[in-house]
């Protein structure tokens, strides 16, 4: 089945520093890519939507300059955390579209603290 | 905007119960549904996938049914084992867009 990996799994930054996640569609070319977030025992929320060789779309709240996506290519989309502070750490995860399907396949996931 | 509601919260069964997961989602117009199985700090895994037009879809002991018209969708898990406990999320596709729409989620124990 298709796989979508992230990197890293788990990373712990200090509060101010840029913390950038990896979304890799291992085997299938995903022109669509969207990044959730979840917290404690809360369900997923979507932050954005990534289209390869487009800008994102941010959900309403979500602070496009604050959380930086790009989608360069049909296998990779980031996610960048700038300047981030604790009410940031959460657990992130990307879920990738394949092309032409309407079924989406998820990430392990990304857990980010902030300290 | 899509609503997606899961009852219950949460859910103790010994093993070998047959149990069933509820869950609700206020826009009929949808184009599909999955139900999703989270371990504690883990990501997801897809369990089933029900395309708007079937009523059903089944997996071993996992079958998911769909009622599209009164917005509800049940998990009905068989002979249920303690390697089923974890939280199990219902997820909706709506027409709108490819975003999945997610409820909080049931989180199941089930006891030896």
């Amino acid at each position: 089945g298709a796989v979508v990996s992230q990197h890293p799994s788990r990373v712990i930054c200090k509060s101010g520093t840029s913390v950038k996640i990896e979304c890799r569609s291992l085997d299938f070319q995903a022109t669509t890519m969207f990044w959730y977030r979840q917290f404690p025992k809360q369900s997923l929320m979507l932050m954005a939507t990534s289209n390869e060789g487009s800008k994102a779309t941010y959900e309403q709240g979500v602070e496009k300059d604050k959380f930086l996506i790009n989608h360069a290519s049909l296998t990779l989309s980031t996610l960048t955390v700038t300047s981030a502070h604790p009410e940031d750490s959460s657990f992130y995860i990307c879920s990738a579209r394949d092309r032409g399907l309407y079924e989406q396949y998820f990430g392990p996931g990304t857990r980010l603290t902030v300290t | 905007k899509q609503e997606v509601t899961q009852i219950p919260a949460a859910l103790s069964v010994p093993e070998g119960e047959n149990l069933v997961l509820n869950c609700s989602f206020t826009d009929s117009a949808i184009y599909n549904l999955q139900w999703f199985r989270q371990d504690p700090g883990k990501g997801l895994t897809s369990l089933l996938l029900i395309q708007s037009s079937q009523r059903e879809q089944t997996s071993g002991r996992l079958n998911a049914s769909l009622d599209k018209s009164s917005g509800r969708s049940t998990l009905y898990i068989a002979a249920s084992q303690p390697g089923d406990s974890a939280t199990y999320l219902c997820a909706v596709n709506s027409n709108s867009g490819y975003a999945l729409n997610f409820g909080k989620g049931t989180s199941l124990l089930v006891t030896p």
